[in-house]
């Protein structure tokens, strides 16, 4: 049971161009979403994160846009850089609980 | 700025054998959880500390694994009589227990091949 889904497995994007990643959420009772980046033999760093109170929050060259009603949120980075290229995971986690569900990863390459 | 640390980074075991993993959380963290990722998918929830208490575990988390935090700072996993299935990344995080504070810090993780 995937409550967490990340359908594109990988995306390519011209250097300087924008980077959308996706992530679908099937629990209602999420109530706050993270998104990370993952280099090789390293773990997960923190990029951005979102409240279900909000419909946007922006940090720089990120953005994350949540749509409730379609349970889907978006992670937008503009420009890219090639140092992006990373595999990124949307994570929720539910009310009153602690842990995080993690998307299986969309491994991102940003080309020169 | 000391983030989270994990020892080791690497372990190679043979089935049935013992292993204990590290973890050494952020200096003012209370909480702590341990997660495992294996090729191709996201971290899975395996279990988290609230201080020296282990609040909730997953059903991952078979009678082969325990892990423990004796004073609310680091804490160990320890997986017995490895099989080959364990095989993945572990990967420990941490967080503060504070209103509003949701994010959690991840180490490095150690990578953990059972031959």
């Amino acid at each position: 049971d995937q409550q967490v889904k990340q359908n594109s497995p990988s995306l390519s994007v011209q250097e300087g161009r924008i980077s959308i990643l996706n992530c679908d959420y099937t629990n209602s009772m999420f109530d706050y979403f993270l998104w990370y980046k993952k280099y090789p033999a390293e773990g997960p760093t923190f990029l951005i994160s979102i409240s279900s109170i909000k419909d946007k929050n922006e940090d720089g060259r990120f953005t994350v846009f949540l749509n409730k009603s379609a349970k889907h949120l978006s992670l937008h980075i503009v420009p890219s850089q090639p140092g992006d290229s990373a595999v990124y995971f949307c994570a929720a986690r539910a009310q009153g609980a602690q842990k995080l569900v993690f998307g299986q990863g969309t491994r991102l390459t940003i080309n020169p | 700025d000391t983030g989270v640390s994990q020892n080791p980074r690497h372990k190679i075991t043979k089935r049935g054998q013992n292993v204990t993993f590290r973890c050494d959380p952020i200096s003012e963290h209370n909480r702590l959880y341990w997660y495992r990722q294996t090729l191709g998918q996201g971290p899975e929830f395996l279990t988290y500390f609230q201080n020296e208490a282990q609040l909730e575990k997953s059903r991952l988390l078979s009678d082969r694994f325990s892990a423990e935090r004796p004073k609310g700072s680091f804490s160990t996993l320890e997986i017995q009589r490895t099989e080959q299935g364990d095989s993945a990344m572990y990967l420990c995080a941490s967080s503060r227990d504070r209103a509003g504070v949701k994010t959690q810090y991840f180490g490095p993780g150690t990578r953990l091949l059972v031959l």
